[in-house]
């Protein structure tokens, strides 16, 4: 079982539409929780982090982590074309430490 | 956050040859970088965590006499693609990574083509 699971793709939603991002993971040690986003041929940029569970919201961008279930999310109001990326999430367990990332979810918002 | 830079951004190389990319963080130093690999739409693999001043530490899998790191100074890591062959054709991304807190700064990624 990989370490975090994510969901390919390819996504396509309208302009304007909600869009959800989600991961799974296995390993309960994790603490930091980070959304990147990654243009064709570019490095990631981070998006959003979350220490622990709950939620956190920037502009039209919100985390969500839910421990329990190993679950997270990424949640995208009033989608924009310019919000086309590949999404990957990523995971330690300490500071400093390596990252386990997902296999990116493709997007694309159609205008 | 940090300005992290990669050299080449796009390299061309012929089977059989060496290949090396840089990758050298602007603004603040790390003692530990970590070395990604990403093929098409599959997600990036750590494949070797390089630390200051020692060897690195490569990830099951990785052949570390084919994938050389050099992590010569605080602000600057190399990766030595050694005999290069048509898979090692990749994305090659590093990370530099702040022991304070979660963030990981990486550099843009340098594409390496081997015909």
């Amino acid at each position: 079982q990989k370490e975090v699971e994510q969901d390919p793709g390819p996504l396509s939603v309208p302009e304007g539409a909600i869009v959800s991002l989600n991961c799974t993971y296995s390993n309960s040690a994790f603490q930091y929780f980070m959304w990147y986003r990654q243009y064709s041929r570019k490095g990631p940029e981070l998006l959003m982090y979350t220490y622990s569970s709950g939620n956190k919201e920037d502009g039209r961008f919100t985390a969500q982590v839910d421990k329990s279930s190993k679950y997270i999310s990424l949640f995208i109001r009033d989608s924009q074309p310019s919000d086309s990326a590949t999404y990957l999430c990523a995971m330690s367990q300490i500071t400093g430490n390596q990252f386990y990332f997902g296999t990116g979810t493709s997007l694309t918002v159609i205008p | 956050g940090a300005v992290v830079s990669q050299h080449p951004s796009w390299v061309i190389c012929k089977s059989g040859t060496s290949v090396k990319i840089e990758c050298r963080s602007l603004d603040f130093q790390a003692t530990t970088m970590f070395w990604y690999r990403q093929f098409p739409k599959q997600s990036l693999m750590l494949m070797a965590t390089s630390n200051e001043g020692s060897k690195a530490t490569y990830e099951q899998g990785v052949e570390k006499d084919k994938f050389l790191i050099n992590h010569a100074s605080l602000t600057l890591s190399t990766l030595t693609v050694t005999s290069a062959h048509p898979e090692d054709s990749s994305f090659y991304i590093c990370g530099f990574p702040r022991s304070d807190s979660y963030e990981q700064y990486f550099g843009p990624g340098t594409r390496l083509t081997v015909t």
